[in-house]
């Protein structure tokens, strides 16, 4: 049963603390992703990962930080520099014969 | 600067109707399009695509139409059912590199649709 999983479904960071949420898929797909949701907008690109031991800042990439050791894991830390933390996180990984991402089921980080 | 909008929030119908959601691009470099679909605390779920070499994609109840000339495209949703009910996002395939086929995905702000039984 081919996927891709996200854990936890719910962190909750207190102020200056660094988490890390994780991202595992089974489908060997080499390129990864990590998206922020925020409400009443589409999502963002924060890091992505064409192959392991690479990684590339996206379009929001500060006060984050990824990983790529294995083809099958690409964890996120949210940082204490990150400001605004509170969001919807969601990890991707990419098909390329088909030309479609395909998306796990997101992690809901909360500041308390 | 949104690269990729919808501009409806929100759309109501009613089961058995058809669900037209619409997409406007402004770069006419995107030569991809993808449609997702999300329920609340999900991860999207592909639905749909279409390539800019053709003007119509269709996967039984779902159809994409394409206009390059308008940078608009639209899903149509026929008949539209009451589990069709979520929040709908668009997307533009952007180039990562010109080395590879990886690529991110560009989003737009996404549509509720709530079918009424």
């Amino acid at each position: 049963d081919g996927g891709i999983t996200q854990s936890p479904k719910y962190l909750f960071r207190k102020e200056g603390q660094n988490v890390t949420l994780s991202c595992e898929q089974n489908l060997n797909h080499d390129a990864m992703y990590w998206y922020r949701q925020d409400p009443g907008q589409g999502l963002r690109l924060i890091y992505y990962s064409q192959i392991v031991n690479d990684f590339q800042k996206g379009d929001i990439a500060e006060g984050y930080s990824v990983s790529r050791e294995k083809k099958e894991s690409f964890p996120l830390t949210v940082t204490s520099a990150q400001k605004n933390p509170t969001a919807f996180y969601l990890c991707a990984s990419l098909d390329r014969g088909r030309e479609t991402q395909y998306f796990g089921p997101g992690t809901r980080l909360l500041v308390l | 600067d949104q690269q990729v909008k919808q501009n409806s929030p929100s759309l109501s119908v009613q089961e058995g109707r058809i669900s037209i959601l619409n997409c406007d691009y402004t770069n006419s470099m995107f030569d991809y399009f993808l449609w997702y679909k999300k329920y609340p605390a999900e991860g999207p779920t592909f639905l749909i695509s279409i390539s800019s070499i053709k003007d119509k994609n269709e996967d039984g109840r779902f159809t994409v139409f394409l206009n390059k000339s308008a940078k608009h495209l639209s899903l149509h949703i026929v008949p539209s059912q009451p589990g069709d009910s979520a929040v709908y996002f668009c997307a533009a395939k952007s180039m990562l590199t010109t080395m590879d086929s990886s690529y991110k995905l560009i989003f737009g702000s996404g549509t509720r649709l709530l079918v009424r039984p």
